[in-house]
């Protein structure tokens, strides 16, 4: 079965220090892979994805995200983080053993303090 | 360009009455999805349209929910009679959708309906 894992609930970084939120998933098939944002009071938002090609994928907001087939993993980056950045992060899966049907992660919350 | 909209944002029922859930996806989109997300927990699946057709409903309570999407714009999902367990907040998102269920276009959420069940 399709699954996405988010081992943290919670991450905790300083405003300009790099921050990862980490997404590990197990697939049959290549996977396509999606990082979406929920800030308070608003809906998800889209910030990157990866299909094919170049392992390191470059999103919105300065976010970027590194997929790693061995390792199973597309673990979320920024090089320096914001406060504006603190919210609600999830990673999605969809694939060909799951007929394509979106699974999502629990989610992490980052918090950037300033 | 408008985005996904859904009412109402907010409803109280008690269990065993009935709800509705209405969304309007973005304009030209072809994929419908509707999602419950529990607290604490990310967006499940219930049900994906292509169009006006079903492409997945394998995660739908089908005894007591209900989704349409008639005209293959907008939709509404229907819980009757509802749980205590059905408390969770309810998106539709869409998404351009064009290559079908492999589609690997991001999807648009709309604000989402937080249902509470007493």
């Amino acid at each position: 079965a399709q699954s996405v894992a988010q081992p943290e609930d919670q991450v905790n970084v300083a405003e300009g220090n790099p921050l990862t939120v980490k997404c590990t998933y197990s697939v049959s098939g290549n996977p396509y892979l999606f990082w979406y944002v929920q800030y308070p009071n608003r809906g998800l938002q889209f910030l990157l994805k990866y299909i094919t090609g170049d392992n390191l994928v470059k999103g919105s907001y300065g976010f970027e995200a590194e997929f790693n087939k061995s390792q199973t993993s597309f673990h979320l980056k920024k090089p320096s983080a914001l406060v504006s950045d603190s919210a609600l992060y999830f990673c999605a899966v969809k694939a060909l053993g799951g007929g394509f049907k979106t699974i999502f992660g629990a989610g992490t919350r980052l918090f950037v303090k300033a | 360009e408008a985005g996904v909209a859904q009412s109402p944002r907010y409803k109280i029922i008690e269990k065993r009455q009935s709800v509705a859930f209405w969304c309007n996806p973005i304009s030209g989109h072809a994929t419908l999805y509707w999602y419950q997300q529990i607290l604490g927990q990310g967006p499940k699946l219930l049900i994906q349209f292509q169009n006006n057709g079903v492409v997945d409903d394998s995660q739908l309570p089908k005894d007591r929910f209900s989704a349409e999407r008639l005209k293959g714009v907008d939709s509404t999902l229907k819980i009757q009679p509802a749980k205590l367990e059905d408390s969770a907040v309810y998106l539709c998102a869409s998404s351009l959708g064009g290559a079908g269920v492999e589609s690997w276009d991001e999807q648009f959420f709309g604000p989402g309906t937080r249902l509470t069940v007493l």
